[in-house]
């Protein structure tokens, strides 16, 4: 029983690249969360999606963060021109109708 | 002021010591508690799912949660060196949507 698989599991990107973390959740689960981890601080959520549907993004940034989970396939985070800030750990989460949440190992990006 | 606060610690106890970890918040929405392991450079790991007040014992874990106080308390008994980690409080107010936040987490060592 494989569980949240996210890849890869280690980006280094130069300012002003893309990134694209990748995210298969658990078998059977059709919600997908993701969060990120500055150093030293908790969790913070991002984005809440269903298969091909956005249900909540109130923890995006407004500019060049989008993310996607298509009929087939992984949930995609992208941060499109990235900058230093944009290091953290990235994580994402899976869960069915009404359990609780299964956390991936993380991405953890590095911007230089 | 943060929704969920958090010590971060770091918390330094002897082996077989009881370890008391505890969160505060603020949002009296919150229905739902939970407590996360996250070993140094992996994923957090639910530990402990609570809802509403009252205590919840699994092992040598307990968790209380005080809706009164907005208060909230993990308990390890008989702490092992495999206990240390940063330990993760997290709550939300839908059971069934894990839009979650997490305090910052409180670094646990367990020194023989």
């Amino acid at each position: 029983n494989a569980g949240v698989m996210q890849n890869p599991r280690h980006l280094v990107r130069r300012r002003g690249q893309e990134a694209r973390l990748r995210c298969s959740p658990m078998k059977g689960h059709s919600h997908v969360y993701w969060y990120r981890q500055l150093p030293e601080e908790g969790l913070k959520f991002m984005v809440y999606l269903q298969k091909e549907n956005i249900i909540d993004e109130s923890g995006m940034p407004k500019e060049r963060f989008s993310a996607e989970f298509p009929k087939e396939g992984p949930s995609i985070l992208r941060i499109q021109q990235v900058v230093r800030g944009d290091s953290a750990a990235y994580f994402c989460a899976s869960a069915s109708m009404n359990t609780e949440a299964f956390f991936g190992q993380g991405t953890r990006l590095t911007v230089v | 002021q943060k929704e969920v606060e958090q010590d971060p610690g770091p918390l330094s106890v002897p082996e077989g010591a009881i370890v008391s970890l505890n969160c505060t918040y603020s949002n009296s929405a919150f229905q739902y508690f939970m407590w996360y392991r996250q070993y140094s450079r992996k994923g957090p790991e639910l530990l402990m799912y609570t809802y509403s007040s009252g205590n919840k014992e699994d092992g040598r874990f307990t968790a209380q949660v005080d809706k009164s106080s907005k208060y909230i308390s993990l308990f390890i008994r008989d702490s092992q060196p495999s206990d240390s980690a940063t330990y993760l409080c997290a709550m939300s107010v839908s059971g069934g949507y894990n839009k979650l936040i997490f305090g910052a987490g409180t670094r646990l060592a367990v020194h023989p």
